[in-house]
């Protein structure tokens, strides 16, 4: 089972602030990774596919980078909607997710 | 647009089963798999498994063997999830997402449905 590896577990920004969320895999994932965002309450929403491309509707402030077993997601400037817990997931081997960030405001 | 609606939430006692619907609507049911996430109260997303609604082939991670079924319909375009023998520790909210992969790329959980909270409670 390959494990992804979130940190921080907690990132306390304000808005406007830039948010930069790691995803660490125990072995390569190659591209096949994507990021989710959960809201309280709701379901997870897809943010970022294929690492680095982001989902339909997405806004340009959201962007991922990464391959092999390094991963990053990255809010530009926060806007208020954006506080939330962000998932990792990985499609390579199976399916796995990793524990998530919660991205509070300070 | 796709769209995936799920059944409503249930209350159950230790050792029962329940059986959870997923109905696809807005695209073509067969051709995307059907994944099954769960999350219990406060906690982070757990993968139980998936089915192929084309072939009915199913894949389970496994920790769920055994106790948790993966069934579909495409008559109705309706993906089940069933698990049997509830403990206290699958008091969670499940969810059903469509699965999007093609030509080598992963695109990603892109749909989803609303959630079915399950209860277990003596």
């Amino acid at each position: 089972e390959i494990v992804l590896t979130q940190s921080p577990a907690t990132l306390s920004l304000s808005p406007g602030e830039r948010a930069t969320l790691s995803c660490r895999a125990s072995q390569s994932v190659r591209s096949f990774l994507a990021w989710y965002q959960q809201r309280p309450g709701q379901a997870p929403r897809l943010l970022i596919y294929d690492a680095s491309n982001r989902a339909t509707g997405i806004p340009a402030r959201f962007s991922g980078s990464g391959s092999g077993t390094d991963f990053t997601l990255t809010i530009s400037s926060l806007e208020p909607e954006d506080f939330a817990v962000y998932y990792c997931q990985q499609r390579s081997n199976w399916l796995t997710f990793g524990g998530g960030t919660k991205v509070e405001m300070k | 647009q796709a769209q995936l609606v799920q059944s409503g939430g249930e209350v159950k006692r230790p050792g029962a089963s329940v059986k959870v619907s997923c109905q696809a609507s807005g695209y073509t049911f067969t051709g995307y798999y059907i994944q099954w996430v769960r999350q219990a109260p406060g906690q982070g997303l757990e993968w139980l498994g998936w089915i192929n609604p084309n072939s009915g082939a199913t894949e389970y991670t496994p920790k769920f063997q055994g106790w948790v079924t993966m069934t579909r319909d495409t008559s109705i375009s309706t993906a089940y999830m069933e698990v049997t023998r509830l403990t206290f520790d699958d008091t969670a909210v499940y969810y059903c997402a469509r699965d999007h992969s093609s030509g080598g790329y992963y695109f990603g959980l892109d749909v989803w449905g609303q959630g079915t909270a399950v209860t277990v409670s003596s």
